[in-house]
């Protein structure tokens, strides 16, 4: 079974700084997707991120990229130029399309607090 | 658009009491699924549909029920409320097997006293 692995249970920034959020995961297979989520305390999960695991380049939104290393199973967040709106639980999480279901693995979260 | 919406927001019950959370989402996905969130263990897998008429477990099964008559809704059953239950509950839905991601509803706060 996948699992998903964050070992930063919180973190803080300097708001117009970059932070990163690590995220290692473990499986076998090699065609596989990876997501970034942001739970802010609203509650509401919204996707910040996404990767396709055949695809070499790191995705990026905006402000927010992904250093996607394959061979080392790792996919962390990078967030440029943090704001005050960024501070929230952020979730990694797995999929893998051969499995019955495409069923979403999450890791246990990070909360990042963004500090004026 | 209204996307993934789940009713009620909050919820307190009692230990034994059965009710229903329920789910709509009018984007015509195909791929449904609930999630508990519990502190430090992120989002675990109840129950998922992979189309109307079709539904298999997830991680943590035991305790709820579902069912999918229609491509619109998912209601997730609790069938005698335990306190080990209080937890935030999340549905979600996606198209294309979910290679784009899940669209979450605004989840359902329980609590079971």
């Amino acid at each position: 079974a996948q699992t998903v692995t964050q070992s930063q249970p919180e973190m803080s920034v300097q708001e117009a700084e970059t932070v990163t959020l690590s995220c290692t995961y473990d499986t076998s297979e090699s065609n596989y997707y990876l997501f970034w989520y942001k739970q802010p305390p609203s509650r509401q999960m919204i996707l910040v991120i996404r990767q396709e695991a055949y695809k070499q380049q790191n995705a990026t939104e905006n402000r927010f990229s992904v250093n996607f290393q394959k061979a080392a199973k790792s996919f962390s967040l990078k967030i440029s130029d943090s704001q005050l709106g960024d501070t929230a639980m952020y979730f990694c999480a797995f999929m893998s399309p051969r499995e019955y279901g495409n069923k979403l693995v999450f890791g246990a979260g990070t909360i990042l607090r963004v500090k004026s | 658009n209204a996307g993934v919406t789940q009713t009620p927001k909050f919820q307190v019950l009692k230990t034994g009491q059965s009710m229903t959370l329920q789910c709509a989402q009018d984007m015509n996905h195909e791929y449904m699924s609930w999630y508990r969130q519990d502190p430090g263990m992120g989002l675990r897998l109840i129950h998922y549909s992979v189309g109307a008429g079709i539904t298999d477990q997830g991680e943590v099964p035991n305790g709820y029920n579902v069912s999918r008559s229609t491509t619109e809704d998912f209601p997730l059953r609790l069938l005698s409320a335990a306190p080990s239950q209080t937890s935030v509950y999340f549905c979600a839905s996606s198209r294309l097997r979910g290679v784009y991601g899940y669209t979450f509803g605004s989840g359902t706060r329980l609590t079971v006293v």
